[in-house]
């Protein structure tokens, strides 16, 4: 079965200080990964996902993902954390089939922006 | 380009009641999915629709059902309300589920 991990679950960094938020997976193949951020009250926006090649994806708002498959890991990066980057992150992880029709997701990762 | 659009975005129910939520995909879209999130048990899945046909589903009572129409539209009901089955109830849909979903803003579910 597979499963995510997301050690950290509220992390306060300081306004223009650089993020890692930490994923790591179970799965038995090639997983696809992705990385969702939620503002309170809201859904799940799609920062970055990983199914193959590169092993550094870039994704939307400055944000880049490396995947270790060595470390079974997924982190999340980000050289300068603005205030807007305030939020919970998800990382996930989805079958790789023809159908990666369910996404396993863990627990979420608080990030708290100082100023 | 619209959307995933969940309505009603707030609902308050009563024990022992049934409730339905309506989840309106991007245009295109085919593949609908549904999770449920709470304090307590976080992101869990409820069931994917394709194409009209349930394709997967997660390890929920068989209280919560769902459905897709021939639109892509999908409903999923909850049927003799429990406190528990408080949350936020969020759709996601795909063209293509290797590239990921687009979740739309939830139903916030209140159970009384």
């Amino acid at each position: 079965a597979q499963s995510v991990t997301q050690p950290d679950i509220h992390i306060t960094v300081s306004e223009g200080a650089s993020l890692e938020l930490r994923c790591n997976y179970s799965y038995g193949a090639t997983p696809y990964l992705f990385w969702y951020v939620q503002s309170p009250g809201q859904g799940l926006q799609l920062l970055l996902k990983y199914f193959s090649g590169d092993t550094l994806v870039q994704g939307i708002k400055g944000f880049e993902a490396e995947f270790k498959r060595s470390q079974s890991s997924f982190n999340l990066r980000k050289p300068s954390v603005h205030w807007s980057d305030a939020a919970e992150y998800f990382c996930a992880v989805g079958a790789a089939t023809g159908t990666a029709s369910k996404l396993t997701f863990g627990t979420g990762t608080r990030l708290q922006v100082t100023l | 380009k619209a959307g995933v659009t969940q309505t009603p975005r707030y609902l308050i129910k009563t024990r022992g009641q049934q409730v339905t939520l309506s989840c309106s995909p991007i245009s295109g879209h085919r593949s609908v999915s549904w999770y449920q999130q709470t304090p307590g048990q976080g992101l869990q899945f409820l069931f994917e629709y394709f194409s009209e046909t349930q394709r997967n589903k997660g390890n929920f009572p068989g209280r919560f059902s769902g459905r897709q129409f021939s639109n892509s539209r999908s409903e999923m009901n909850v049927s003799t309300l429990e406190l528990g089955d408080s949350a936020l109830y969020l759709c996601a849909s795909s063209g293509d589920p290797n590239r990921g979903y687009t979740f739309g803003s939830g139903t916030r579910l209140t159970v009384v």
